[in-house]
């Protein structure tokens, strides 16, 4: 069964704190993973899409990369800014890119 | 303007009530998605439709209907509510999900029902 699961589902970080959150993932034949940023109150952001084992992109003080299981999104030097929840997506091996698989989130906290 | 818009924001309903909760985008995109977000559960797609006559079911249909009315417009219905559909409503639209930035989720509908 395809499956996506992000660790941890809440994260506390002191200001200028790095750390990495995990979005792992059990399809067959990735076409792609994509991530998300969820603040409160509103609907997912687009944030990155990563297609293949080895592939990095980054934004800000964001930087997202992708192995053949699993996907870190690394936060370095985080502001109370970047303060949201997290989420990825995958597609399904079969349904197409039209019926994303999400994970259930991380929630970041960055504290001053 | 928002580029897709969600009405009503909040709204609180009793077991066995008709409901429709409405999207209106100005992106100009032709896919317009239901989604549904539970604490814990992540999105889960409801329907999603490609234009006003091509409308497709997604992981959890059951106890919903969709009508797209016009390329702008894409409402979802619960025809008799019940408790277990008490969730955070989002109406999106794209070009092809996750591939590009333009990506477009509304701000969402806090449905509850009691």
């Amino acid at each position: 069964e395809d499956q996506v699961t992000q660790s941890p589902e809440a994260l506390r970080l002191q200001e200028g704190e790095s750390s990495s959150l995990n979005c792992s993932y059990t399809v067959s034949g990735l076409r792609g993973l994509f991530w998300y940023r969820q603040d409160p109150g509103k609907g997912p952001e687009f944030l990155f899409t990563l297609y293949s084992a080895g592939e990095e992109k980054e934004k800000e003080r964001l930087k997202a990369t992708l192995t053949k299981k699993e996907s870190f999104l690394h936060i370095t030097a985080p502001k109370p800014e970047d303060s949201a929840t997290y989420l990825c997506a995958v597609p399904p091996f079969s349904g197409g890119y039209n019926k994303l698989i999400f994970g259930a989130g991380t929630r970041l906290a960055v504290h001053p | 303007d928002a580029d897709v818009t969600q009405t009503p924001r909040n709204r609180i309903t009793k077991t066995g009530k008709r409901i429709m909760l409405e999207c209106s985008q100005t992106k100009g995109h032709d896919r317009m998605y239901w989604y549904r977000q539970d604490p814990g559960l992540g999105l889960r797609l409801i329907y999603y439709s490609f234009d006003v006559k091509d409308i497709n079911k997604g992981e959890i249909s059951d106890g919903y209907s969709v009508s797209r009315q016009a390329q702008a417009k894409f409402s979802l219905s619960l025809e008799s509510a019940i408790p277990n559909q008490t969730a955070l409503y989002f109406c999106a639209t794209s070009e092809c999900p996750g591939l590009t930035p333009d990506d477009t989720f509304g701000s969402g509908t806090r449905l509850t029902v009691v």
